[in-house]
């Protein structure tokens, strides 16, 4: 019963094409997050969402759309996948929205863009 | 422009040792938060300072809230295998910042070797 879990684990994948990454939490937590995490290990936010809302959404190319059907799965879509898109990406979730709450990770999805 | 500095960026010791890792930035944090990442997983938190000067400790590790609330130190006695991993600290609410949104340091890489 993983509280965090995202699919795939894995995902290579060739430049141009488009892809998902799935985040589910069974938290019951009202916050999710997407970050990025690249190959010097450095970790920043790119989107979160609150009840199903878009609360942060940092500079990040418009080919990243983030979708949130419910509260538990905050889903990330990328379009025109390019080699700079290559990194590791982590789902969290916490049960408010400000930085008073303890974050939960899931495990990532590794994309590879070849 | 990077807001918090971490330093060593990789450290090695042996089994028994005693190690700081320090977490430094010039801007004010209302809150710190370090985190430990181990390898094929995503990062868990470890603790959370939001008082300047404050110390906390989880078993053998210190934590350290500068009295200016700008930089952190974490300290390890009689280092373990077991502490292996990426030590990743990131700050909330810093002046001109956001309290939804943690920024996080580049990482000090921790290798206990028997």
């Amino acid at each position: 019963d993983t509280a965090v879990s995202q699919t795939p684990k894995y995902l290579v994948t060739q430049m141009g094409n488009d892809k998902s990454i799935k985040c589910e939490q069974n938290l019951g937590h009202d916050t999710m997050y997407w970050y990025k995490q690249d190959s010097k290990k450095f970790l920043k936010i790119m989107f979160s969402y609150n009840n199903k809302e878009l609360i942060i959404n940092e500079t990040v190319p418009n080919r990243f759309s983030p979708k949130s059907p419910d509260k538990a799965h905050l889903n990330l879509h990328i379009n025109s996948l390019e080699l700079g898109d290559s990194a590791v990406y982590f789902c969290a979730s916490s049960l408010g929205g400000t930085i008073d709450y303890e974050q939960y990770f899931g495990p990532g999805t590794r994309l590879t863009v070849t | 422009t990077q807001l918090l500095e971490q330093s060593p960026q990789f450290l090695s010791i042996q089994e028994g040792e005693n190690l700081t890792v320090y977490c430094n930035s010039s801007s004010v944090f209302s809150s710190l938060q370090w985190y430990r990442q181990e390898p094929g997983e995503g990062p868990v938190l470890l603790v959370t300072v939001v008082t300047g000067g404050e110390v906390k400790k989880l078993k053998r590790l210190t934590f350290q809230f500068g009295d200016a609330r700008k930089d952190s130190s974490l300290h390890i006695t009689a280092a373990q295998t077991g502490d292996t991993g990426l030590y990743l600290c990131a700050g909330g609410g810093d002046s001109g910042g956001s309290n939804y949104k943690l920024t996080f340091g580049k990482g000090t890489l921790l290798t206990v070797n028997p």
